[in-house]
């Protein structure tokens, strides 16, 4: 078991610049969630998919940011454009649907927009 | 609506000492409880769960008990080490929630030589 992979590790990028940051889960886990975390607001759910389904999206911060999870064993988040806001640490994790299951999470991708 | 209050950090030690970190809950229903722990540079990892009143969870040395009477699962170790230095995030799921988790704001242990 590999865990869950993201990818890249870091990513700088310019404002304006469209980013995509991307995620694999661990094969057989029914969710996928992504987060975001900042010094100032700590741990925040921006998104998450049950059976590649997105389930609530109410955390998203606004229309740049958009994900996608095409199959089960892969998933997008896009900032288009990036903003030096967005500047933070961006995990995914994934989970199976049973009761007690815990969140495996991803080593994340550091996000620095200049 | 659910949420996790956990004790407020930073909280520091010296090596060998005996660490609680307090959580209290609020959540509808029986709602199964984790703590989760954040190395530097690292995603957060399971560290020890609890999926029914009076379950304790331990891992590595580190323990908490599901007290639904007090709404509880404080972490605690007996003795800790300069490797146990990290971010501590207490959370619960519930089944009636599809999945989603609500976490604590976490507290960040840092254990001196």
């Amino acid at each position: 078991d590999a865990g869950v992979i993201q990818s890249p590790r870091h990513e700088v990028t310019e404002m304006g610049q469209e980013v995509t940051l991307r995620c694999k889960p661990i094969s057989g886990h029914d969710y996928l969630f992504w987060y975001r975390q900042t010094m100032m607001r700590g741990l925040e759910l921006l998104i998450y998919f049950n059976n590649n389904v997105p389930i609530d999206d109410s955390g998203m911060p606004e229309d740049r940011f958009s994900a996608k999870m095409p199959n089960a064993s892969f998933s997008t988040l896009k900032i288009q454009p990036s903003e030096p806001r967005d500047s933070a640490v961006y995990f995914c994790a994934s989970s199976f649907d049973r009761t007690g299951s815990p969140l495996h999470f991803g080593n994340g991708t550091r996000l620095t927009v200049t | 609506g659910d949420s996790v209050t956990q004790m407020e950090g930073p909280v520091t030690l010296s090596e060998e000492a005996f660490l609680t970190i307090n959580c209290t809950y609020t959540a509808t229903g029986y709602p199964s409880l984790f703590w989760y722990v954040q190395y530097p540079g690292e995603g957060l990892q399971l560290l020890l769960k609890a999926t029914k009143a009076d379950d304790k969870g331990s891992n590595k040395g580190f323990e908490a008990t599901y007290r639904k009477e007090t709404t509880s699962f404080h972490l605690e170790k007996g003795s800790v080490q300069v490797s146990d230095s990290a971010v501590y995030f207490c959370a619960l799921s519930r089944d009636t929630n599809a999945g989603k988790s609500t976490f604590g704001d976490g507290t960040t242990l840092t254990v001196k030589p």
